[in-house]
Protein backbone atom coordinates (compact mmCIF):
# COMPACT_ATOMS: atom_id res chain seq x y z
CA UNK A 1 0.00 0.00 0.00
CA UNK A 2 1.37 3.07 -1.11
CA UNK A 3 1.43 5.51 2.07
CA UNK A 4 2.94 8.47 0.47
CA UNK A 5 2.31 9.49 -3.47
CA UNK A 6 4.61 12.04 -5.15
CA UNK A 7 4.00 13.16 -8.56
CA UNK A 8 5.33 14.06 -11.17
CA UNK A 9 7.01 11.15 -12.11
CA UNK A 10 9.89 13.01 -13.94
CA UNK A 11 10.17 16.99 -14.70
CA UNK A 12 12.13 18.57 -17.21
CA UNK A 13 12.81 22.62 -17.18
CA UNK A 14 15.06 25.26 -18.01
CA UNK A 15 17.88 26.60 -15.89
CA UNK A 16 16.61 29.14 -13.49
CA UNK A 17 12.84 27.75 -13.48
CA UNK A 18 10.96 26.50 -10.51
CA UNK A 19 10.48 23.11 -10.54
CA UNK A 20 7.40 21.63 -8.18
CA UNK A 21 7.24 18.76 -6.79
CA UNK A 22 4.26 17.68 -5.01
CA UNK A 23 3.55 14.86 -2.33
CA UNK A 24 0.21 13.42 -0.92
CA UNK A 25 0.02 11.34 1.90
CA UNK A 26 -3.18 9.75 4.14
CA UNK A 27 -1.75 8.51 7.86
CA UNK A 28 -1.93 11.22 9.91
CA UNK A 29 0.47 9.51 12.69
CA UNK A 30 3.46 10.86 10.15
CA UNK A 31 5.09 13.43 12.07
CA UNK A 32 7.60 14.48 10.31
CA UNK A 33 8.29 14.86 6.67
CA UNK A 34 11.90 14.43 5.25
CA UNK A 35 12.75 15.37 1.41
CA UNK A 36 16.24 13.49 -0.28
CA UNK A 37 18.01 14.04 -3.03
CA UNK A 38 19.71 11.09 -4.86
CA UNK A 39 22.33 11.50 -7.70
CA UNK A 40 23.00 8.47 -10.25
CA UNK A 41 24.64 5.67 -8.02
CA UNK A 42 24.87 7.53 -5.09
CA UNK A 43 22.81 7.59 -1.72
CA UNK A 44 20.14 9.26 -0.95
CA UNK A 45 21.06 12.73 1.37
CA UNK A 46 19.10 14.61 3.65
CA UNK A 47 17.99 18.33 1.40
CA UNK A 48 15.23 19.90 3.61
CA UNK A 49 12.41 18.36 6.49
CA UNK A 50 9.49 20.01 7.94
CA UNK A 51 7.17 19.31 11.25
CA UNK A 52 3.51 19.22 10.67
CA UNK A 53 2.75 22.54 12.51
CA UNK A 54 4.95 24.44 9.82
CA UNK A 55 3.15 26.01 6.64
CA UNK A 56 6.79 26.59 5.20
CA UNK A 57 10.46 26.40 5.31
CA UNK A 58 13.31 27.60 3.43
CA UNK A 59 16.88 26.45 2.91
CA UNK A 60 19.11 28.25 0.31
CA UNK A 61 16.73 27.72 -3.11
CA UNK A 62 15.07 24.57 -1.75
CA UNK A 63 11.65 25.05 -0.17
CA UNK A 64 8.77 23.20 1.86
CA UNK A 65 5.12 24.17 1.88
CA UNK A 66 2.83 22.15 4.03
CA UNK A 67 -0.82 22.08 4.05
CA UNK A 68 -1.79 20.28 6.94
CA UNK A 69 -5.33 19.84 6.13
CA UNK A 70 -5.40 18.70 2.60
CA UNK A 71 -2.82 16.18 3.56
CA UNK A 72 -0.13 17.71 0.75
CA UNK A 73 3.46 19.21 0.89
CA UNK A 74 5.24 19.87 -1.95
CA UNK A 75 9.41 20.92 -2.57
CA UNK A 76 9.96 23.94 -4.57
CA UNK A 77 13.65 24.47 -6.22
CA UNK A 78 14.18 28.27 -6.83
CA UNK A 79 16.56 29.29 -9.49
CA UNK A 80 17.24 25.78 -10.46
CA UNK A 81 20.66 24.51 -12.43
CA UNK A 82 21.83 21.59 -13.67
CA UNK A 83 23.54 20.19 -10.93
CA UNK A 84 20.06 19.82 -9.47
CA UNK A 85 19.59 17.23 -11.86
CA UNK A 86 18.58 14.47 -9.88
CA UNK A 87 15.72 12.31 -8.48
CA UNK A 88 14.00 13.41 -5.18
CA UNK A 89 12.00 11.47 -2.87
CA UNK A 90 9.73 12.85 -0.23
CA UNK A 91 9.25 10.55 2.90
CA UNK A 92 7.41 10.99 6.15
CA UNK A 93 8.31 9.29 9.64
CA UNK A 94 6.35 8.15 12.07
CA UNK A 95 6.87 8.37 15.41
CA UNK A 96 10.84 7.85 15.64
CA UNK A 97 13.29 8.00 12.72
CA UNK A 98 12.98 4.11 12.66
CA UNK A 99 9.74 4.23 10.38
CA UNK A 100 10.32 5.98 7.07
CA UNK A 101 8.14 5.63 4.16
CA UNK A 102 9.27 6.90 0.98
CA UNK A 103 7.04 8.17 -2.46
CA UNK A 104 7.78 7.29 -5.35
CA UNK A 105 10.59 9.73 -6.40
CA UNK A 106 10.58 12.38 -9.11
CA UNK A 107 13.45 12.41 -11.60
CA UNK A 108 14.44 16.20 -12.56
CA UNK A 109 16.22 17.36 -15.10
CA UNK A 110 17.50 21.39 -15.40
CA UNK A 111 18.47 22.00 -18.86
CA UNK A 112 20.93 25.16 -19.70
CA UNK B 1 29.10 15.37 10.99
CA UNK B 2 26.20 13.71 9.13
CA UNK B 3 28.35 10.78 7.55
CA UNK B 4 27.76 7.17 6.70
CA UNK B 5 30.67 5.19 5.14
CA UNK B 6 30.50 1.69 3.50
CA UNK B 7 32.61 -0.27 1.49
CA UNK B 8 33.07 -1.58 -1.21
CA UNK B 9 31.63 0.91 -3.46
CA UNK B 10 31.22 -2.02 -6.03
CA UNK B 11 30.97 -5.71 -5.93
CA UNK B 12 30.85 -8.57 -8.56
CA UNK B 13 30.00 -11.68 -7.07
CA UNK B 14 29.02 -15.31 -8.79
CA UNK B 15 25.77 -17.42 -7.15
CA UNK B 16 28.25 -19.40 -4.94
CA UNK B 17 30.19 -16.80 -3.57
CA UNK B 18 30.30 -15.64 0.13
CA UNK B 19 30.78 -11.95 0.89
CA UNK B 20 29.97 -9.32 3.50
CA UNK B 21 29.23 -5.27 2.87
CA UNK B 22 30.49 -2.90 5.76
CA UNK B 23 28.99 -0.20 7.20
CA UNK B 24 29.62 2.33 9.65
CA UNK B 25 29.07 5.66 11.35
CA UNK B 26 30.33 7.88 14.46
CA UNK B 27 26.94 10.05 15.01
CA UNK B 28 25.95 8.31 17.94
CA UNK B 29 23.02 6.93 16.40
CA UNK B 30 21.54 3.60 18.12
CA UNK B 31 19.63 2.79 14.90
CA UNK B 32 20.89 1.33 11.97
CA UNK B 33 19.25 -0.02 8.65
CA UNK B 34 20.05 -1.94 5.79
CA UNK B 35 18.02 -1.11 2.78
CA UNK B 36 17.65 -2.38 -1.03
CA UNK B 37 17.65 0.02 -3.96
CA UNK B 38 16.39 -1.20 -7.40
CA UNK B 39 16.78 1.13 -10.26
CA UNK B 40 13.96 3.99 -10.90
CA UNK B 41 12.72 2.51 -7.59
CA UNK B 42 13.02 4.31 -3.66
CA UNK B 43 14.96 2.16 -1.23
CA UNK B 44 13.27 -0.80 0.06
CA UNK B 45 13.86 -1.71 3.61
CA UNK B 46 15.27 -5.17 4.65
CA UNK B 47 16.87 -4.86 8.15
CA UNK B 48 16.58 -2.76 11.32
CA UNK B 49 18.99 -2.70 14.19
CA UNK B 50 18.05 -0.97 17.70
CA UNK B 51 20.67 -0.64 20.09
CA UNK B 52 22.44 -3.15 18.55
CA UNK B 53 19.84 -5.72 18.45
CA UNK B 54 18.05 -6.97 15.40
CA UNK B 55 14.20 -5.56 15.70
CA UNK B 56 13.01 -5.88 11.78
CA UNK B 57 13.40 -8.33 9.15
CA UNK B 58 10.90 -7.31 6.89
CA UNK B 59 11.08 -10.90 4.99
CA UNK B 60 14.42 -11.10 3.79
CA UNK B 61 15.91 -14.83 2.70
CA UNK B 62 18.12 -16.39 4.38
CA UNK B 63 20.84 -15.80 1.44
CA UNK B 64 21.25 -12.46 3.52
CA UNK B 65 22.37 -12.40 6.46
CA UNK B 66 22.99 -9.09 8.88
CA UNK B 67 25.67 -8.63 11.91
CA UNK B 68 25.51 -5.15 14.15
CA UNK B 69 29.21 -6.18 16.07
CA UNK B 70 29.12 -2.75 17.67
CA UNK B 71 27.05 0.53 17.69
CA UNK B 72 29.21 2.21 14.70
CA UNK B 73 29.16 -0.97 12.67
CA UNK B 74 26.73 -2.90 10.47
CA UNK B 75 27.45 -5.78 8.53
CA UNK B 76 25.45 -7.77 5.66
CA UNK B 77 26.46 -11.35 4.79
CA UNK B 78 25.68 -12.46 1.56
CA UNK B 79 25.86 -16.13 0.26
CA UNK B 80 24.46 -17.60 -2.77
CA UNK B 81 22.58 -14.63 -3.82
CA UNK B 82 20.64 -14.94 -7.20
CA UNK B 83 21.17 -12.55 -10.19
CA UNK B 84 17.78 -10.93 -8.92
CA UNK B 85 19.38 -9.62 -6.23
CA UNK B 86 21.66 -7.13 -8.35
CA UNK B 87 21.14 -3.59 -6.64
CA UNK B 88 21.75 -0.87 -4.90
CA UNK B 89 22.53 -1.61 -1.17
CA UNK B 90 22.63 1.19 1.62
CA UNK B 91 23.10 1.79 5.12
CA UNK B 92 21.60 4.29 7.08
CA UNK B 93 21.62 5.23 10.80
CA UNK B 94 19.32 7.50 12.78
CA UNK B 95 19.08 8.59 15.98
CA UNK B 96 16.15 6.03 18.57
CA UNK B 97 14.26 8.92 20.06
CA UNK B 98 11.18 9.40 21.70
CA UNK B 99 8.45 9.68 19.98
CA UNK B 100 7.36 12.62 17.98
CA UNK B 101 11.11 12.95 17.55
CA UNK B 102 12.08 15.37 14.78
CA UNK B 103 15.13 13.32 13.25
CA UNK B 104 14.84 11.39 10.15
CA UNK B 105 17.80 8.51 8.39
CA UNK B 106 20.84 9.48 7.29
CA UNK B 107 22.47 7.12 4.61
CA UNK B 108 25.85 5.85 2.88
CA UNK B 109 26.58 6.09 -0.78
CA UNK B 110 25.46 2.43 -1.13
CA UNK B 111 27.45 -0.57 -2.07
CA UNK B 112 26.25 -1.42 -6.09
CA UNK B 113 26.36 -5.06 -5.64
CA UNK B 114 26.37 -7.32 -9.35
CA UNK B 115 25.20 -10.65 -9.07
CA UNK B 116 26.50 -12.57 -12.33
Amino acid sequence: QQQVKQSPQSLIVQKGGIPIINCAYENTAFDYFPWYQQFPGKGPALLIAIRPDVSEKKEGRFTISFNKSAKQFSLHIMDSQPGDSATYFCAAVTGTASKLTFGTGTRLQVTL
Amino acid sequence: DTEVTQTPKHLVMGMTNKKSLKCEQHMGHRAMYWYKQKAKKPPELMFVYSYEKLSINESVPSRFSPECPNSSLLNLHLHALQPEDSALYLCASSQVGSPRSTDTQYFGPGTRLTVL
